[in-house]
Formats: C-alpha cells, structure tokens, sequence
C-alpha cells in the first residue's frame, strides 16, 4: 500500500513553455501533498504544501506564479512549471500524506531539463 | 529555525558490519520521526518511523529515539552492498505544524564495501 505515482518521469522541453507533472496517490487519499525540488548533490527541498480544495502554501523564495498548484481532488495534484527557463532543470518529488496519518510517502520523481 | 543535523558522510562500513547514523534537532516540541533511504537518482523510500523514546526494530533496521537529548539514530546490522545510499532524517514539527510538515536533515552518505 500508500503508493505515489508521478507522471511524467522524464520531460525535456524548450525554454520559455511551460510543464505539467502529476502526482497521484493510487491507494489512498491524500489530504495533503508535497512537492520538493532537489538538485544534484543537494537536499531535498520543499518547494509548496497543497491540501485538497485549497490554496497552496508555498515556502519562503518560491515564485507561486512560477509554480503553479493544484490539489483538485484526494489523489492527484499537479505541479506547473510556467515559463520554464534552465535553471529551473531540476528533479522533482511528490509526497502524499493521509488523513490522519503523519507519514509522508513519495512520488518516483520528475526530471526536468529546460534547453 | 528549526534544523535537522546529519553527519554527510561517506560513512563506509565493511559488509556484514553494523552502520550507525545519527541525527540531532533543534526543535524541542518534534513529535515524530522518519528515516528515508535514497538511492543516487531516486526518490526517498520510507524506512521507519518512531514516535515514543526508546529502540524500534523492523529488520535489520532498528531507530532509536532519545527525546531528552534531543537525537535519533538508525542501526543498519548485516550491513549489505545493497544499503549503500544517503540516508535522510526528517522531523516532523510540532503540533502546531498542522501540514504535517517534514524537517528533512542534509542526509549521510553510506557506503558497504565487499
């Protein structure tokens, strides 16, 4: 059980369009989920919190008209890389977490490279 | 600020020899705990979790909580080449924290040679 799925996993794209990845929760429902961006060699870094039918809450120096959030229903949420530049090339994580539940359990992850 | 500090590492131990990792946080008021494994260009994989002082075993793995001195480590007995990863810390912050939020630690490099 608690699987996440992440779609796509693998994305190359032009400069200036913009992305969309999908995270899924296949056996639960996720009241929250995260995305976290990670670099090479670097942390994991959380980038926004989306609970389902609300807003998302983004962390300190993440542009939320950049990446845009959305959580419309318990198992998926998409992340949306506006404008994508190459220094936005990245690999990016989901987490879902279940009501009631403090454990977070991750996506395979996206790998964006923007030429 | 809160943190979550980890030794980086590489911490290299010989197959079949016990890896002892170790985190320390800030936060006095941290509830729950999580160590994650991630292999180089994956994503973290939940390995355990403990909430209550003391040890928790689940295979070869065991955690170890100490509230008072604010640490919580993991064991790795009969360490195998297969365990070689970054090991990641998380925290999961106070209550008032009602995201449920993670403090993720840099992480530790661990490497199991033959």
């Amino acid at each position: 059980g608690a699987v996440v799925s992440q779609h796509p996993s693998w994305v190359i794209c032009k400069s200036g369009t913009s992305v969309k990845i999908e995270c899924r929760s296949l056996d639960f429902q996720a009241t929250t989920m995260f995305w976290y961006r990670q670099f090479p060699k670097q942390s994991l870094m959380l980038m926004a919190t989306s609970n389902e039918g609300s807003k998302a809450t983004y962390e300190q120096g993440v542009e939320k008209d950049k990446f845009l959030i959305n959580h419309a229903s318990l198992t998926l949420s998409t992340l949306t890389v506006t404008s994508a530049h190459p220094e936005d090339s990245s690999f990016y994580i989901c987490s879902a977490r279940a009501r009631g539940s403090e454990t977070q359990y991750f996506g395979p992850g996206t790998r964006l490279l923007v030429l | 600020q809160k943190e979550v500090e980890q030794n980086s590492g590489p911490l290299s131990v010989p197959e079949g020899a016990i890896a002892s990792l170790n985190c320390t946080y800030s936060d006095r008021g941290s509830q729950s705990f999580f160590w994650y494994r991630q292999y180089s260009g994956k994503s973290p994989e939940l390995i355990m979790f403990i909430y209550s002082n003391g040890d928790k075993e689940d295979g070869r793995f065991t955690a170890q909580l100490n509230k008072a001195s604010q640490y919580v480590s993991l064991l790795i007995r009969d360490s195998q080449p297969s365990d070689s990863a970054t090991y990641l810390c998380a925290v999961l912050a106070a209550p008032t924290d009602s995201w449920g939020k993670l403090q993720f630690g840099a992480g530790t490099q661990v490497v199991v040679t033959p």
